[in-house]
């Protein structure tokens, strides 16, 4: 497809239970983010992926949360045994490699995770 | 990276004026970028403009930048009901890809 796409587009889950988002990222783009952005709330970033480098989870809020990401393709977050305040919109973002900072970003739609 | 703080939090305006929002941040920045949300088409990328740039245009979209007083200003000329959305600035600098968004300026343009 032409833009970033995410699935699924909502999910509702129990507490305790583990979820799985994808983002499948714009062909060619060597880069891509995850972005957590909580009701009212702004951007919280999580995980950023570029190429075969060692991806950066500093923003990972705990070990429940992972990330994978296959090549250049599509990339899943797992978040496990989740709790109510992982309740957001979980936003995925590709970019061509990084250019001193002045590459665009392009997001999908986000996945809206509501956990009960 | 740093974050950039929206201002105002909130604006209504009618269809055909001009909607003015400013961005302030704290450290050096590489570039500034701004970014629109709304509920049907998630986050869109709008215009950058660099450190060494003062002013820059993308159709109806004004983009102003003072690093002296870090701070940065977009504004909407002759706005539409399609222009309501969240607005945010990034400002990036000091290494780093991701970016970090405040809580953004929420537009309302009605008819």
């Amino acid at each position: 497809g032409a833009g970033v796409s995410q699935s699924p587009s909502n999910k509702v889950t129990e507490k305790g239970k583990d979820v799985e988002l994808r983002c499948d990222p714009i062909s060619g783009h060597t880069a891509l983010y995850w972005y957590r952005q909580r009701l009212g709330q702004g951007l919280e970033f999580l995980i950023y992926f570029q190429g075969n480098s060692a991806p950066d989870k500093s923003g990972l809020p705990s070990d429940r949360f992972s990330a994978e990401r296959t090549g250049e393709s599509v990339s899943t977050l797992t978040i496990q045994r989740t709790q109510q305040e992982d309740s957001a919109v979980y936003l995925c973002a590709s970019s061509l490699a990084s250019r001193g900072q002045q590459e665009t970003q392009y997001f999908g739609p986000g996945t809206r995770l509501l956990v009960l | 990276s740093q974050q950039g703080e929206e201002d105002p939090q909130a604006l209504s305006i009618q269809e055909g004026e001009n909607a003015t929002m400013n961005c302030s941040y704290k450290t050096s920045i590489n570039n500034l970028q701004w970014y629109r949300q709304n509920s049907g088409r998630g986050l869109v990328h709008l215009i950058l403009i660099r450190s060494n740039e003062r002013e820059k245009h993308s159709g109806r979209l004004r983009v102003t930048l003072d690093t002296s007083k870090k701070s940065s200003s977009l504004l909407i000329t002759a706005s539409r009901a399609a222009d309501t959305a969240s607005y945010f600035c990034a400002p990036r600098g000091g290494g780093g890809n991701k970016l970090t968004f405040g809580t953004g300026t929420q537009l309302k343009v009605e008819l």
